[in-house]
């Protein structure tokens, strides 16, 4: 996934719904993918992790999805609360890559009230 | 928290200057890599430090260079600054570059002015 101008997908959800943030990714050969949580003014927060190997990971409040055969990734979090407001990335890496992170262009997930 | 610091957190520094930022990773982590984000964007993959030794880079001119010391901290350091050299740089650790979970510090904003 190449990241994108300043202009970001944007997500809006109601306190309690569920939330779903999809990203297409890139490189057929990564093995490897990570959704982070960025909230304004600081650095990127894992959330979750999945390999290659698996199609579906849970966490507390999440879940992610793998696609390979259309590469792509699925965050679903549950009961979104208004902490969660933040730019989530996907992020993608191979073996061969030095396990280097190549980002997808970030979506902006608002909740309200 | 994840045990990823960075300095300074914020500075400002004219064009044609050098700059050195700082990492320090988590504990027992022994991989550094470094990210430039700019506003509005995913993070950018600069290059890795693995063991004291740069294993991988990204597409970035030779005025980025970096090190990493014995105690897998590490620097950043940009020569001739451009004014486009201004965002948020990020560190990120792992244990390894096998594929074990990244962590992020909070970065360091440089504005080239």
């Amino acid at each position: 996934g190449e990241s994108v101008g300043l202009h970001l997908p944007t997500l809006s959800v109601q306190e309690g719904d569920n939330s779903i943030i999809n990203c297409a990714y890139s490189n057929s050969a990564s093995d490897y993918f990570i959704w982070y949580k960025q909230e304004s003014g600081k650095g990127p927060q894992f959330i979750i992790d999945i390999r290659s190997n698996m199609d579906k990971r849970q966490g507390q409040r999440v879940t992610v999805l793998l696609n390979k055969t259309v590469k792509h990734l699925s965050l679903q979090i549950a009961a979104t609360q208004p902490g969660d407001s933040a730019v989530y990335f996907c992020a993608e890496t191979y073996s061969g890559s030095a396990r280097q992170l190549t980002f997808g262009s970030g979506t902006q997930l608002t909740v309200l009230p | 928290e994840t045990g990823v610091t960075q300095s300074p957190t914020h500075l400002i520094k004219t064009r044609g200057q050098q700059v050195t930022l700082r990492c320090s990773s988590q504990s027992g982590h022994n991989t550094v890599s470094w990210y430039q984000q700019a506003l509005g964007q995913g993070p950018q993959f600069i290059f890795q430090y693995y063991r004291e030794e740069e294993n991988g880079r990204g597409n970035f001119p030779p005025r980025f260079s970096g090190l990493q010391f014995p105690n897998y901290s590490s620097e950043l350091n940009v020569n001739a600054l451009e004014l486009d050299d201004s965002a948020l740089y990020l560190c990120a650790s792992s244990r390894d570059n096998s594929g074990n979970t990244i962590y992020f510090g909070e970065g360091s904003w440089l504005t080239v002015v």
